[in-house]
């Protein structure tokens, strides 16, 4: 167990919907980052926040958008979902990037269907 | 940005012979490359990662290699166990501070006993 944790972890809905996943980071992590995998893509960086501002933006559609809350949660908003927006989708964290040892840690994926 | 290849994309061991997975990148301020292992089902988990200031590391069956000059790293794995099937990533991190990484397309390991 990462400590990273992700909700919902399964998510069915239809083209045109907007969906939330949302991640707690680990106890003491600052940053979050939101990845994407799918089958023919591997694992994308979409966006990293840390301490609630925005840190590094990666292929993030327009379509997408995410935040980072006071307590740290941070939340990734879906929306005009289409098919090819199926995917498996991670939260991540880590510590204070200036310091050492800064490991990033995995959930376990928030997987969402679209249909 | 940064962009790491991986090979081969799926390898096929006997149990106990050994596992050479390799990566190169682009950039060539990235300065940390960790390895994570993805279970089925499960998130990705770090196995080892390495620094730019060193050339090897190794933990118990795991050692990973780092060539600066050639861009390429490489990971390791001796005497290999049916639970060492998995898919493993490399990754490298992006510009200093932002911490990000990118990651290779993954290798899909399978160990037959």
């Amino acid at each position: 167990d990462s400590g990273v944790t992700q909700t919902p972890k399964h998510l069915i809905t239809a083209t045109g919907q907007r969906v939330t996943l949302r991640c707690s980071p680990r106890s003491g992590d600052l940053s979050v980052y939101w990845y994407q995998q799918s089958l023919d893509q591997g694992l994308q960086f979409l966006i990293q926040y840390y301490n609630g501002e925005e840190r590094a933006k990666g292929n993030i559609l327009e379509r997408f958008s995410a935040q980072q809350f006071p307590d740290l949660h941070s939340e990734l908003n879906l929306s005009s979902l289409e098919l090819g927006d199926s995917a498996l989708y991670f939260c991540a964290s880590s510590a204070d990037p200036a310091l050492k040892g800064n490991t990033i840690y995995f959930g376990e994926g928030s997987w969402l269907t679209v249909v | 940005g940064e962009n790491v290849e991986q090979h081969p994309s799926t390898l096929s061991v006997q149990e106990g012979d050994s596992a050479v997975i390799k990566c190169t990148y682009s950039d060539s301020a990235s300065n940390y490359f960790p390895w994570y292992k993805q279970e089925l089902g499960k998130g990705p988990q770090l196995i080892i990662d390495i620094r730019s200031n060193v050339g090897e590391k190794k933990d118990q069956r795991i050692a990973v290699t780092l060539n600066k000059t050639a861009k390429h790293f490489s990971l390791h794995i001796t005497e290999t166990q049916p639970e060492d099937s998995a898919v493993y990533f490399c990754a490298a991190r992006g510009q200093t501070g932002a911490n990000n990484l990118f990651f290779g397309t993954g290798t899909r390991l399978t160990v037959i006993p």
